[in-house]
């Protein structure tokens, strides 16, 4: 069955860097577009971050160009997302899915806290 | 950027039908996915491509998508489909995917 498993998420200082990791597993990780997502505390749905499935193309939202750097490993199965000058706004879950949208597979989420 | 509104909340008493609605330009258009998500958990696909559900989940989850407006109908409401509901689309002209702002459904 189809599992991803988030990792990576934790407290940051803001202006500091974080790297989420997502595992993918029960099916053909090369085949598919991964996304990132996330969702601030008690607020909604925030799309993040999608690459192809051979790592292009790569799309960010306004909010993160520039700052965010999505990769994946096809030969790992692994998607990652390298977050820079943080800041208390990147503050939630991050949730990793599979396909570019329609995201009928999550992840459980990774939570990310910027705070001094 | 391309936006779409949805109410904050909606409210229904069980076995009655909830409709929750996503307000968008021309949505006709576009296809519409709905998610479902429950306090603490990843969101859940119910619907996508305005009218299709994913495997697993129950008939009584139903989409349409006409002029300015998509609907998600809930039939026969039960306890368990308290949650928030969020629609997307992909915005061809931003080159990403959008997210409604979540609508909170409470089963009275």
């Amino acid at each position: 069955q189809v599992q991803l498993v988030e990792s990576g998420g934790g407290l940051v200082k803001p202006g500091g860097s974080l790297r989420l990791s997502c595992a993918a597993s029960g099916f053909t990780f090369s085949d598919y577009y991964m996304t990132w997502i996330r969702q601030a505390p008690g607020k909604g749905l925030e799309w993040v971050s999608s690459i192809g499935s051979s790592g292009s193309p790569i799309y960010y939202a306004d909010s993160v160009k520039g700052r965010f750097t999505i990769s994946r490993d096809n030969s790992k199965n692994l998607v990652y997302l390298q977050m820079n000058s943080l800041g208390v706004g990147d503050t939630g879950v991050y949730f990793c899915a599979r396909a570019l949208e329609a995201w009928e597979f999550w992840g459980q989420g990774t939570r990310v806290s910027v705070s001094s | 950027s391309y936006v779409l509104t949805q109410p904050p909340s909606v409210s229904v008493a069980p076995g009655k039908t909830a409709t929750v609605t996503c307000g968008g330009g021309d949505i006709e258009g576009k296809g519409v996915h709905w998610y479902q998500q429950r306090p603490g958990q990843a969101p859940i696909l119910v619907i996508y491509y305005d009218t299709d559900r994913p495997s697993g989940i129950p008939a009584r989850f139903s989409g349409s998508n006409s002029g300015n407006t998509a609907t998600l109908t809930i039939s026969r409401v039960e306890a368990g489909d308290e949650a928030d509901y969020y629609c997307q689309v992909w915005d061809s002209r931003g080159a990403h995917p959008v997210f409604g702002g979540g609508t909170k459904l409470t089963v009275l």
